[in-house]
């Protein structure tokens, strides 16, 4: 069965670093989202992305953070320079086309921040 | 703005009772999804059900049950004869088609223990 994966499990990084998240989507969906989950808390949505540009963002997705489909296949999630309040865990999420579908979420990726 | 509830954040039972976990939204659109993901111990987030707004009709699958109820914008998820590996944190979300990028809004989870 398809899934979303992700790349590394576990990052940690210092403060100030920049960081990549890397997320491969299940590969004819169109529509990639980054979502974050800070410990014992929500799932709080970052961004989607569609058509190669961000579709929408929400307050949290500030100037540190960037994304990009390099190839076609990764997606990746940029943190400029990391803050330890960016400790937390990322899911990258992908759907196909329409409003049916349910997006399918990657195993996720703890950063943590020192 | 949407908003979802889940006012229970933790429940404890001991194995074989039923439980019911409880969602509350708001929104303001007429077209929009409501999801329930599970998060095991491992982390990842799994889809469990997917429902539009225009179909009230409840589901049953295995020991899982949903209840949809637009007079009360409610959409709770029943597990009967709760067994231990359900023990995990319950998100419900919802998804607004207006939008277009059909981004979840989660709520803030149940944590459920089963105890055997």
């Amino acid at each position: 069965e398809p899934e979303v994966t992700q790349t590394p499990s576990h990052q940690v990084t210092q403060m100030g670093q920049e960081v990549i998240l890397r997320c491969v989507p299940i590969s004819n969906h169109l529509y990639f989202y980054w979502y974050r989950q800070i410990l014992g808390q929500k799932v709080e949505f970052l961004v989607s992305f569609y058509n190669n540009e961000i579709s929408e963002k929400s307050e949290i997705f500030d100037d540190q953070f960037s994304v990009e489909r390099p190839d076609g296949s990764n997606f990746t999630l940029k943190i400029r320079s990391t803050k330890l309040e960016d400790s937390a865990m990322y899911f990258c999420a992908s759907r196909t086309q329409g409003s049916l579908y349910e997006a399918f979420f990657g195993q996720g990726t703890r950063l943590t921040v020192v | 703005a949407q908003k979802v509830t889940q006012a229970q954040t933790e429940i404890s039972v001991v194995e074989k009772e039923d439980v019911t976990l409880d969602c509350v939204y708001e929104t303001r659109d007429t077209t929009y999804y409501l999801f329930w993901y599970k998060q095991p111990p491992s982390g990842e987030l799994v889809f469990l059900i997917r429902r539009n707004s225009f179909d009230e009709q409840n589901e049953i699958s295995g020991r899982y049950s949903w209840n949809f109820q637009k007079s009360t914008s409610s959409f709770n998820f029943t597990i009967t004869a709760s067994q231990v590996v359900d023990s995990a944190v319950y998100f419900c979300a919802l998804s607004e088609v207006q939008t277009g990028a059909n981004n979840l809004f989660f709520g803030t989870g149940t944590r459920l223990t089963v105890i055997p």
